[in-house]
């Protein structure tokens, strides 16, 4: 079975600045996708950013970025520019092509120091 | 805009009195799901539909149902609920399928929480 592990329950950076959010898993597969969703407080989850596993290319939208290394099957988040809006709790999850279900981490909540 | 809309957005109920959550969504989506999500964890999913094949995980309890009459709507049924089961419900839908043009993206609603009295 497939496993996503967020080992930082928590993590805060100074507003402006860069934090990386950690994320592992453990498939057999080849293809896949991985994905981070962020759940802002008492608001619905909305989708940051998506790499799909056959891709080499790292994933960027705006501030956020993602190191994907497939190896050691590592998928940590970059967000550069901290805003306050950013804060929130966010997840990591994996989906194995041709299958509908998402695997989710535990979270990483993330706080803005203003 | 096109979106996954929970109602309510907040239920209480009486210990062992039937319950429906309700989802709808804009987004003709061929997949809906519904989680459930405790305080600070990773939502858990309760069962999906692919059009309309039912498909139940193994760990979810009987006293969970789900009806999908059309492809914009699909109802949690919790039969007799328990304190237990007081919980984020989160409805989310995606495009399942092949094709350059699925992103398997999940969108999701604002979500429902349930409280048991």
């Amino acid at each position: 079975a497939q496993t996503v592990t967020q080992s930082q329950p928590e993590m805060s950076v100074q507003e402006a600045e860069t934090v990386t959010l950690s994320c592992t898993y453990d498939t057999s597969e080849s293809d896949y996708y991985l994905f981070w969703y962020k759940q802002p407080p008492s608001r619905q989850m909305i989708l940051v950013i998506r790499q799909e596993a056959y891709k080499q290319q790292n994933a960027t939208e705006n501030r956020f970025s993602v190191n994907f290394q497939k190896a050691a099957k590592s998928f940590s988040l970059k967000i550069s520019d901290s805003q306050l809006g950013d804060a929130a709790m966010y997840f990591c999850a994996y989906k194995r092509f041709g299958n509908e279900k998402l695997t989710f981490g535990t979270g990483t909540r993330l706080t803005i120091i203003p | 805009d096109a979106m996954v809309i929970q109602n309510p957005r907040y239920q209480v109920t009486q210990f062992g009195k039937p319950v429906t959550l309700s989802c709808s969504q804009t987004l003709n989506h061929n997949v809906m799901y519904w989680y459930q999500q405790k305080s600070s964890q990773a939502p858990k999913l309760l069962f999906h539909y692919y059009d309309k094949d039912f498909n139940n995980e193994a760990d979810t309890p009987d006293n969970f149902q789900s009806r999908r009459p059309n492809t914009s709507f699909c109802f949690l049924d919790i039969r007799s609920p328990g304190l237990g089961d007081a919980a984020m419900y989160l409805c989310a839908t995606s495009r399942g399928g092949g094709g350059a043009e699925v992103k398997n993206i999940q969108y999701f609603g604002a979500g429902t929480r349930l409280s048991v009295l």
